[in-house]
Formats: structure tokens, C-alpha cells, sequence
């Protein structure tokens, strides 16, 4: 693929589900982001994957939740029993090292309802 | 605690005019500034600014650095209705994350 895909690109879950969040990276990438953006702010860093490296989970909000990657490819943000603070977009991005020396492609994002 | 602060928060422009965006951050161990466009879901890169006095510009974008004063300005020319989305200020300390501002809301009226 030419760039950073999500899905589902909408979810609608009912309080206390649980979700999960599939982010493609481009290929190559080593670098993947996960962010939260809520309605009308800006980006809320969550954690992120760098090659074989620990990940940096320094932004979870909290124990409910979790994210994984495979290798350099496929990540999932898992989040466990969902509660409606948690209704937002969630954009995942890669890039071919860290933010900051690389540019980050972003994908079109999951946004989760929480009803 | 690192923190990009944007301002204003949000503009309200007509076609043709010039557009000033402000952003300012305290973040330790500083590595790069980078401004991004949103316009619905996924934003799209416009700047990566590492060293200060530096103006990057693209078409009627620019943006330049300055350390000393801990900030940034993206400026737009002759603003065009497309010009209208969010435009994000993220700064990138050693660690490899990037802190993002809570943006700027431009809406450029016909």
C-alpha cells in the first residue's frame, strides 16, 4: 500500500466492550505512533513501537489500555472496557525512524463512540 | 513537563489575506519543530524546522524557527478558501515522541 491504513475507520461500542484498533504501517517503516486526538484538540501521544526496541508506553491513560506490534509491521491498540472519555479519533503514523529526524505519514484514523 | 502552546486558537479570514500562525513550546533537550495540516482525519506534514533563523517555505507557506525565543510562526500568503483546516505545532524532544499543540482552527472565508 502507498500509505498508513486503519481500521475500522468508525466503531461504535457500548461502555465497558472492549475494542481493538488495527493500524498497517507503510512498509519499511520502523517507527509506529499511536495518538488520540478528542473533539477539538490537538494530539495526545500514547505510545510508540521503534524497531526491536521497548516500547515507549509513557502516554497510556491507563491499564485498560495496551497496544502491540509485530515484528515492523502491524500494530493494535487494545483498549478494555471501554468508558465514554475514551470516545475519540485514534491516529496511528509511521516513519522510517524516530519523529523528530523523519516525517510521519499519518493514517485516516479509527473514531470511537462510546455510548 | 514538556508543552506547545498554539495561538490563536482560532481565525476567521477572507480570500487574499495573510495569516500569521504562532506556536511556542518549552521542552527539554529540543530536537526539531514540525507543522502539520489537518483537515478532516489524517494530518499532513508541512514543515520539519531544526535551526533557528532558517525560513522553509513551500508556495505560499512558511515557517520559520526561533530558539532564543522558544517559538515558532507558520505564515500563509494570499489565503485561498483551501487554506481552511487546523494546523498542528508538534515539537520533538531526544525521546522520540512528539508533543503536539492544541492547534489552530483557520477558516478562510470566499
Amino acid at each position: 500500500g502507498a500509505g498508513v491504513s486503519q481500521s475500522p475507520s468508525n466503531k461504535v461500542t457500548e461502555k465497558g466492550k472492549d475494542v481493538e484498533l488495527r493500524c498497517d504501517p507503510i512498509s519499511g517503516h520502523t517507527a509506529l505512533y499511536w495518538y488520540r486526538q478528542r473533539l477539538g484538540q490537538g494530539l495526545e501521544f500514547l505510545i510508540y513501537f521503534q524497531g526491536n526496541s521497548a516500547p515507549d508506553k509513557s502516554g497510556l491513560p491507563s491499564d485498560r489500555f495496551s497496544a502491540e506490534r509485530t515484528g515492523e509491521s502491524v500494530s493494535t491498540l487494545t483498549i478494555q472496557r471501554t468508558q465514554q472519555e475514551d470516545s475519540a479519533v485514534y491516529l496511528c503514523a509511521s516513519s522510517l525512524g524516530l519523529a523528530g529526524r523523519y516525517e510521519q505519514y499519518f493514517g485516516p484514523g479509527t473514531r470511537l463512540t462510546v455510548t | 513537563e514538556d508543552k506547545v502552546v498554539q495561538s490563536p486558537l482560532s481565525l476567521v479570514v477572507h480570500e487574499g489575506d495573510t495569516v500569521t500562525l504562532n506556536c511556542s513550546y518549552e521542552v527539554t533537550n529540543f530536537r526539531s519543530l514540525l507543522w502539520y495540516k489537518q483537515e478532516k482525519k489524517a494530518p499532513t506534514f508541512l514543515f520539519m524546522l531544526t535551526s533557528s533563523g532558517i525560513e522553509k517555505k513551500s508556495g505560499r507557506l512558511s515557517s520559520i524557527l526561533d530558539k532564543k525565543e522558544l517559538s515558532s510562526i507558520l505564515n500563509i500568503t494570499a489565503t485561498q478558501t483551501g487554506d481552511s483546516a487546523i494546523y498542528l505545532c508538534a515539537v520533538n524532544s531526544n525521546t522520540g515522541k512528539l508533543i503536539f499543540g492544541q492547534g489552530t482552527t483557520l477558516q478562510v472565508k470566499p
